[in-house]
């Protein structure tokens, strides 16, 4: 299966704690999104990097939240000192080129307890 | 940003046609209009888009109003691994800020065997 790979499928963790989620694009994607979700909601947009650049974060990301895309390839979403309130799905998407299609992974759930 | 309004919620007979509407009345005349579904336990998927014709894919055909201000998704026989929300989303390729998609709460279709 080539598609966008994301790890873990699921994360407890307690509150105040740091986690750290992994996504692996399709290869030759330059294009990288990060999503939360959360239930019965919409994916809402967190970021996106074009190859290694961070373009675009949106205002729900927090000085708490960090992403990176060391050598435009996988990317890393890591939540410090988490809060109940972070309990979501984290989504990730890839895409070829500007304006077309996103693939997005099956997600990694994070409870914070 | 484009809004778009879908129902809540809709149900179709396994094996019949579902038309799926989403209205868009201030689209502007460089957006496409995208389709995503997201089944239970994954991240969405990509569907179809168009601009102003009518699209057929393998998944599904796309019915675009003339002034484009509404647009249907049709399932031409629906099966029971349809049941997803789907997500109608206005999306300009040529508008680098607009390269994110920007998701509404979707329409529940539920299929009843």
């Amino acid at each position: 299966d080539t598609g966008v790979s994301q790890n873990p499928r699921h994360k407890i963790t307690k509150r105040g704690q740091n986690v750290t989620f992994r996504c692996d694009p399709i290869s030759e994607h330059n294009r990288l999104y990060w999503y939360r979700q959360t239930l019965g909601q919409g994916p809402e947009f967190l970021t996106y990097f074009q190859n290694e650049a961070q373009l675009e974060k949106s205002r729900l990301l927090s000085d708490r939240f960090s992403a990176e895309r060391p050598k435009g390839s996988f990317s890393t979403l890591e939540i410090q000192r988490t809060e109940q309130g972070d309990s979501a799905m984290y989504l990730c998407a890839s895409s070829y080129g500007q304006g077309t299609p996103l693939h997005f992974g099956n997600g990694t759930r994070l409870t914070v307890t | 940003d484009a809004k778009t309004t879908q129902p809540n919620s809709m149900e179709s007979n396994e094996e019949e046609p579902v038309h799926l509407p989403c209205n868009h009345s201030t689209i502007s005349g460089t957006d496409y209009i995208h389709w995503y579904r997201q089944l239970p336990s994954q991240g969405p998927e990509y569907v179809i888009h168009g601009l102003t014709s009518n699209v057929n894919n393998r998944m599904a055909s796309l019915a675009i109003a003339e002034d484009r201000k509404s647009s249907t998704l049709i399932l031409h026989r629906a099966t029971l691994r349809d049941a997803a929300v789907y997500y109608c989303i206005l999306r300009d390729p040529d508008n680098f800020g607009n390269e994110k998609l920007t998701f509404g709460t979707g329409t529940r279709l539920t299929i009843i065997p």
